[in-house]
């Protein structure tokens, strides 16, 4: 079945660190992938759509200099959190779905802890 | 703004009982999904219901979609320990000129042998 792999698993840094998270279609090409932020015993909140070759859409209340995604290939969207702070810290997870099919398949997320 | 609302937040059974959680949007959806997170994990998709009035079982699983496409419900039977995490049901929209889907809030399902 269709994997998505995200890279790091864990993230430990000092505040005003940036830190960049991979999301990466394995077997699949995605045009469309998304960045959710879940927060302890909530629900995913979507971030940001990423498309492929064009701007990322930000849903609202989402600062886009603070969350920056880039998606260069059809297999690879980054998110980048610039000068992270204490309220930064979460877990985020990318997903993707296959072209055609409505499943979204989610990475294994990042829990990004800022000190 | 657009929402989706699941409710009980949380649900403790014994095993053996049945288990209920549901969703409501406050607009028409074009399909709804149900994902299953177990705890430290990452969402893991179930199913989805794109008609009005789709009911859709995966075992003990049964799934509804409501008439107008505005509700949904997710019914175990006769929980098991194995059932245990976080239901979320997500209704995809069309919203800002792309296809989003918006999760609801969760039902958290503790199971007691």
């Amino acid at each position: 079945g269709a994997v998505v792999s995200q890279h790091p698993s864990r993230v430990i840094c000092k505040s005003g660190t940036s830190v960049k998270i991979e999301c990466r279609s394995l077997d699949f090409q995605a045009t469309t992938m998304f960045w959710y932020r879940q927060f302890p015993k909530q629900s995913l909140m979507l971030m940001a759509t990423s498309n492929e070759g064009s701007k990322a859409t930000y849903e609202q209340g989402v600062e886009k200099d603070k969350f920056l995604i880039n998606h260069a290939s059809l297999t690879l969207s980054t998110l980048t959190v610039t000068s992270a702070h204490p309220e930064d810290s979460s877990f985020y997870i990318c997903s993707a779905r296959e072209p055609g099919a409505q499943p979204q398949h989610f990475g294994d997320g990042t829990r990004l802890s800022i000190l | 703004g657009q929402q989706v609302m699941q409710i009980p937040q949380y649900q403790h059974v014994q095993e053996g009982e049945d288990f209920t959680t549901y969703c409501n949007s406050s607009t028409t959806l074009s399909n709804i999904q149900w994902y299953k997170q177990r705890p430290g994990g990452h969402p893991v998709f179930l199913i989805q219901l794109v008609k009005s009035g789709e009911v859709k079982k995966q075992k003990r699983l049964t799934f509804q979609f409501g008439e107008a496409k505005k509700n949904s419900s997710l019914h175990i039977t006769a929980t098991q320990t194995t059932d245990v995490g976080t239901y979320f049901c997500a209704g995809r929209l069309f919203s800002g000129g792309y296809n989003k889907l918006i999760f609801g809030a969760g039902t958290r399902l503790a199971v007691h042998p």
